[in-house]
């Protein structure tokens, strides 16, 4: 499968607690972007990256929230200090760069107790 | 404030029947506009997309109309099969920006 991929599918934690959730996008895609999806919205988005550099982020990424793509291909998001606000389904997706159309991946589902 | 409207929270519509989704933007900046799928529990599907330099696209079943003066795209899907029951995300794009997603409508097609 050459699809986005994204581990790990489901994640519950407790309040205060950090998580990190890991995305591999399509091989040669040079953009990823993360969303997060809550109950009956669609996907926001919090943040991309055009190969290792981070090029924009979204005023719904707190200080808490980091994300990294150290080699230009997987990418991590971590949440720090989790909230049950945090709770959602987080998404990846990629796409080449100048290229609109962008393929997500399954998502991760959060649930923060 | 909500760039990118669907209105619709829910449809349903009769097994080979014409399914039609709106959405409609605000923002005249938008370029390009794409549609897609999404089953509980998945990522979103892309599905089919238009330029803005276009007024229609089509792709098998599914056909994206897009009427710039009025800010306003619709998908139609002819005819509906039962598997098309998802929900469908507008979303929309301007140059190198990310996806600005409507929050989706809920298509249910009865058999």
């Amino acid at each position: 499968d050459t699809g986005v991929s994204q581990d790990p599918r489901h994640k519950i934690t407790k309040r205060g607690q950090n998580v990190t959730f890991r995305c591999d996008p399509i091989s040669e895609h040079n953009r990823l972007y993360w969303y997060r999806q809550t109950l009956g919205q669609g996907p926001e988005f919090l943040t991309y990256f055009q190969n290792e550099a981070q090029l924009e982020k979204s005023r719904l990424l707190s200080d808490r929230f980091s994300a990294e793509r150290p080699k230009g291909s997987f990418s991590t998001l971590e949440i720090q200090r989790t909230e049950q606000g945090d709770s959602a389904m987080y998404l990846c997706a990629s796409s080449f760069t100048e290229q609109e159309t962008q393929y997500f991946g399954p998502g991760t589902r959060l649930l923060v107790l | 404030d909500q760039q990118v409207k669907q209105n619709s929270p829910s449809l349903s519509v009769q097994e080979g029947r014409i399914s039609i989704l709106n959405c409609d933007y605000t923002n005249s900046m938008f370029d390009y506009f794409l549609w897609y799928k999404k089953y509980p529990a998945e990522g979103p599907t892309f599905l089919i997309s238009i330029s803005s330099i276009k007024d229609k696209n089509e792709d098998g079943r599914f056909t994206v109309f897009l009427n710039k003066s009025a800010k306003h795209l619709s998908l139609h899907i002819v005819p509906s099969q039962p598997g098309d029951s998802a929900v469908y995300f507008c979303a929309a794009i301007s140059g190198n920006t990310p996806l600005v997603f409507g929050k989706g409508t809920r298509l249910s097609v009865i058999a």
